[in-house]
């Protein structure tokens, strides 16, 4: 099957800009992840989708961040106005919520650097 | 709050010679799972191994097996033979919520590993 698919892979911005990343999961995977990795630190939850309802957004800093998953399968994750620290990767996580469900798949993800 | 400590920042070992990466977790829930990702340099985070909180053996991957010591909370990933492919980031994470529900991961902060030839 065709792993998760993270676009672009690479985007350098100004601060005060806006970026848009965009993930499609793993076909038939319901419960979609946009994670925040900062350099030297592990991936950080920002927004958890169960289909096209958002089930967990505690930790998305929703002044600036947005993301949507409209139809249940691919995602935008919006950032507007960029700020200096978010620059990070961007990576995105698909899962089945039939067994096994246990594993979450990575997809590349997107290296955003603010200047 | 649950949490996962990952002591080590960075680890050498000799090519073909066995490593262990250190985790400890801190949780209330008595159920829970415990996955270990690599993340080479090029950044995509691979599955290594998963050890559910009520399994009785520990869980073993090919060269990959995780010391799994409930009383302790540790869940130490053990690497045999270690080949120059090994050499990357490896993070510690736990499941926050049931296998079946819409579950969250909780990250360490990461072990990068290097295997010298």
């Amino acid at each position: 099957e065709a792993g998760v698919a993270q676009s672009p892979r690479y985007k350098i911005i100004e601060k005060r800009q806006s970026v848009a990343f965009w993930c499609n999961p793993i076909s038939g995977h319901a419960t979609l992840y946009w994670y925040q990795q900062i350099l030297g630190q592990g991936p950080k939850l920002l927004i958890q989708f169960q289909n096209n309802g958002v089930v967990d957004d505690s930790q998305l800093p929703k002044d600036r961040f947005s993301a949507e998953r409209l139809k249940g399968v691919d995602s935008t994750l919006k950032i507007q106005p960029a700020k200096l620290e978010d620059s990070a990767v961007y990576l995105c996580a698909s899962r089945r919520t039939r067994p096994p469900y246990n594993e979450q798949f990575f997809g590349p993800g997107t290296r955003l650097t603010v200047l | 709050a649950q949490k996962i400590t990952q002591t080590q920042p960075g680890m050498f070992v000799q090519e073909k010679e066995a490593v262990t990466l250190d985790c400890t977790y801190d949780t209330s829930d008595p159920s829970y799972g415990l996955f270990w990702y690599k993340q080479p340099s090029s950044g995509e985070m691979i599955f290594l191994i998963y050890q559910g909180s009520y399994d009785q053996q520990n869980a073993t991957e090919g060269r990959y097996s995780l010391n799994f010591q409930k009383a302790r909370k540790s869940a130490n990933l053990v690497i045999s033979a270690s080949q120059l492919g090994d050499s990357a980031m490896y993070f510690c994470a736990m499941r926050e919520g049931r296998a079946d529900s819409s579950y969250k991961l909780i990250f360490g902060s990461g072990t990068r590993l290097l295997v010298r030839p």
